[in-house]
């Protein structure tokens, strides 16, 4: 079975522009949450859905959004990008909503010059 | 405010040593706990989860215990080996806001 997919690996984007970051779930699971991972830090929740429904969000300004498709994977929005968002996205799965039982994707780099 | 500390930040430690790892939490009210290893650059990988209802849980050379009444979580690793070499992460989620909270996690080198 195919583990957590993100894409793209890295990326390079710079200031003011817009990103859209992907997540496909392990088969089977319906629960997708999305981290963001700065250098030295442990990963800072974003959001999570479950059934294609926000089920939980941290403190992260509204220039950050998602969404989980019919089939259960899902985008990570990010607009008007600043330096300082700058970092590892992390999504993860579980086959119902929470923290357990999740499995990581090997995360997208973002650069932002 | 819900925090979640990891002290050391960093720990080095010859091969074959015993080692214990902790994780300190000041709300009390979780829902679970879970310890992660994080290799550089890479995503993270799931080592133990602790119900709020247990107070440990093994897996191979790893045991990780729960006390909530002191708010503290410590992860035990056994006969040490360079391949445990990583970042280990405590993350807890609290069913009151639906959030997941991490702490900046111990990086832990193994030394041949």
């Amino acid at each position: 079975d195919a583990g957590v997919t993100q894409s793209p690996t890295h990326l390079i984007k710079t200031r003011g522009q817009h990103v859209t970051l992907r997540c496909s779930p392990i088969s089977g699971h319906k629960s997708v949450s999305w981290y963001q991972q700065v250098l030295g830090q442990g990963p800072q929740f974003i959001f999570q859905y479950y059934e294609k429904e926000e089920r939980g969000r941290g403190n992260f300004p509204d220039r950050f959004s998602a969404r989980q498709f019919p089939n259960y994977s899902s985008e990570l929005n990010v607009n008007a990008l600043l330096l300082g968002d700058s970092a590892l996205y992390l999504c993860a799965s579980s086959l119902e909503g929470g923290l357990g039982e999740q499995f990581f994707g090997p995360g997208t780099r973002l650069t932002v010059l | 405010k819900q925090e979640v500390t990891q002290i050391p930040a960093a720990l080095s430690v010859p091969e074959g040593e015993n080692l214990v790892l902790n994780c300190s939490f000041t709300d009390s009210a979780i829902y679970n706990l879970q310890w992660f290893r994080q290799d550089p650059g890479k995503g993270l990988t799931s080592l133990l989860l602790i119900q709020s209802s247990q107070r440990e849980q093994t897996s191979g050379r790893l045991n990780a215990s729960l006390d909530k009444s002191s708010g503290r979580s410590t992860l035990y690793i056994a006969a040490s080996q360079p391949g445990d070499s990583a970042t280990y992460l405590c993350a807890l989620e609290y069913s009151s806001a639906s959030k997941i909270i991490f702490g900046s996690g111990t990086r832990l080198s193994i030394r041949p």
